[in-house]
């Protein structure tokens, strides 16, 4: 069965400090990986995908397909990037999305 | 564009009673999908319609939870009656095409179960 494991149900860092989100994935064929975000009192959003290879809000995340993982990375963190993150997988037969439980990351001033 | 709509924010019910929620997706999208997500966890996916057709309804309790699309456009879920566990947040999502595009989603139903 397709999963997605998001290890850390909590992340605080400082903010110009650099960050990583993890996200591993079990799925045996070709994966779509996605990263969407919640910020507070929103409505959950799409961040990125790994097929379009873009920073977003500064934001980027390799697949990784020797160590399942689609980590979520951006160098220096700001206040505003605060929010809940959740990784999503989406397979080549089943279209639906299954996502990780997400994590909340926290950036202290 | 518009968004998801979906109505209402919030309900609080008693175990046994039943809820019905609705969602309206943005113009033009075609696919539709009713997630669960309860506290702590990522949302799961309940069933998914392209335009009024089940693509998918594999994790839909189908001995409580109902849902349709009857004309192609907006949906209702309902589920009769209500348990305890049933207490999560439902969340409708549309896309534009079946799994090529991106799902926007609506700001969620926050459903109560005491």
């Amino acid at each position: 069965a397709q999963r997605v494991t998001q290890p850390e149900k909590l992340l605080s860092v400082f903010k110009g400090a650099p960050v990583e989100l993890k996200c591993n994935y079990s799925y045996s064929g070709s994966p779509e990986l996605f990263w969407y975000v919640q910020y507070s009192r929103q409505r959950l959003q799409l961040l990125l995908r790994h097929i379009s290879r873009e920073s977003i809000k500064g934001f980027t995340a390799d697949l990784n397909k020797g160590e399942t993982s689609f980590h979520l990375k951006k160098p220096f963190a700001q206040e505003e990037d605060s929010a809940m993150y959740y990784c999503a997988l989406r397979t080549g037969g089943a279209q639906k999305l299954v996502f990780g439980q997400g994590t909340r990351l926290t950036i202290n001033p | 564009e518009a968004g998801v709509a979906q109505s209402p924010r919030y309900k609080i019910i008693e175990k046994r009673q039943s809820v019905a929620f609705w969602c309206n997706p943005i113009s033009g999208h075609a696919t539709l999908y009713w997630y669960q997500q309860i506290l702590g966890q990522g949302p799961k996916l309940l069933i998914q319609f392209q335009n009024n057709g089940v693509v998918d309804d594999s994790q839909l309790p189908k001995d409580r939870f109902s849902a349709e699309r009857l004309k192609g456009v907006d949906s209702t879920l309902k589920i009769q009656p209500a348990k305890l566990e049933d207490s999560a947040v439902y969340l409708c999502a549309s896309s534009h095409l079946l799994g090529a595009d991106i799902q926007y989603f609506g700001a969620g139903t926050r459903l109560s179960v005491l």
